[in-house]
């Protein structure tokens, strides 16, 4: 069974740091892409990064672009995204995704989220 | 970028047949598959059409998609509504999400 677990979610200030992890288990985490999509408080979905299955690849949505780092570690199955530079409108749920097949945009397993709270 | 844009609400009575819109007003709606996901309170959403039209294994046949490059729009249709399917639906193509659309089952 694909699950993904994220962690690494908390409050921080405006202008700080904070590093996501998402532990993947049930699949060879090597061979898919991976992204990140969150969801601010009440609002709706919006696509953050993706990363291909070397880590030799990545893409962002403009709006992090320059301030988040999305990685990965296949030895550990663990994706991961550093966000620094962290605003007020960072604050947002944020998953892991997986798509059904090796790659592609398509969102057919997710974590269930981690919480981060930029606030002063 | 484009956008993807969706009705803010629909509701239907139980056993009722609902259809999403998901309109791209930038390039064609056929560039990209779409695909459709639905997310209950507090929970992460599931996806419930990929490819423009295929159901994942799981997810019931009272759900389909399909796509119409002339309307540029795609559509999610729920038929035999259940309780169950109260919930907000969004569309997605490539890095895009739709504006999302909550379904009220009267």
């Amino acid at each position: 069974e694909v699950q993904l677990v994220e962690s690494g979610g908390g409050s921080v200030q405006p202008g700080g740091s904070l590093r996501l992890s998402c532990a993947a288990s049930g699949f060879t985490f090597s061979n898919y892409w991976m992204h990140w999509v969150r969801q601010a408080p009440g609002k709706g979905l919006v696509w953050v990064s993706r990363i291909n299955i070397d880590g030799s690849s990545t893409y962002y949505a403009d709006s992090v672009k320059g301030r988040f780092t999305v990685s990965r570690d296949n030895a550990k199955n663990t994706l991961y995204l550093q966000m620094n530079s962290l605003r007020a409108e960072d604050t947002a749920v944020y998953y892991c995704a997986r798509p059904l097949g090796d790659s592609g945009y398509d969102f057919g397993y997710w974590g269930q989220g981690t919480l981060v709270t930029v606030s002063s | 970028n484009f956008m993807l844009t969706q009705p803010h609400s629909v509701s239907e009575s139980p056993g009722k047949t609902v259809t999403i819109s998901c309109t791209r007003r930038s390039g064609s709606i056929a560039s990209n598959y779409v695909q459709w996901y639905q997310q209950r309170p507090g929970s992460a959403p599931t996806i419930v059409i990929y490819e423009d039209n295929q159901r994942p294994s799981g997810v019931p046949d009272r759900f389909s998609g399909s796509i119409d490059s002339s309307s540029k729009s795609a559509s999610l249709t729920i038929s035999g509504l259940k309780t169950e399917d109260e919930a907000d639906y969004y569309c997605q193509s490539y890095g895009v999400f739709g504006t999302g659309t909550k379904v009220t089952v009267l």
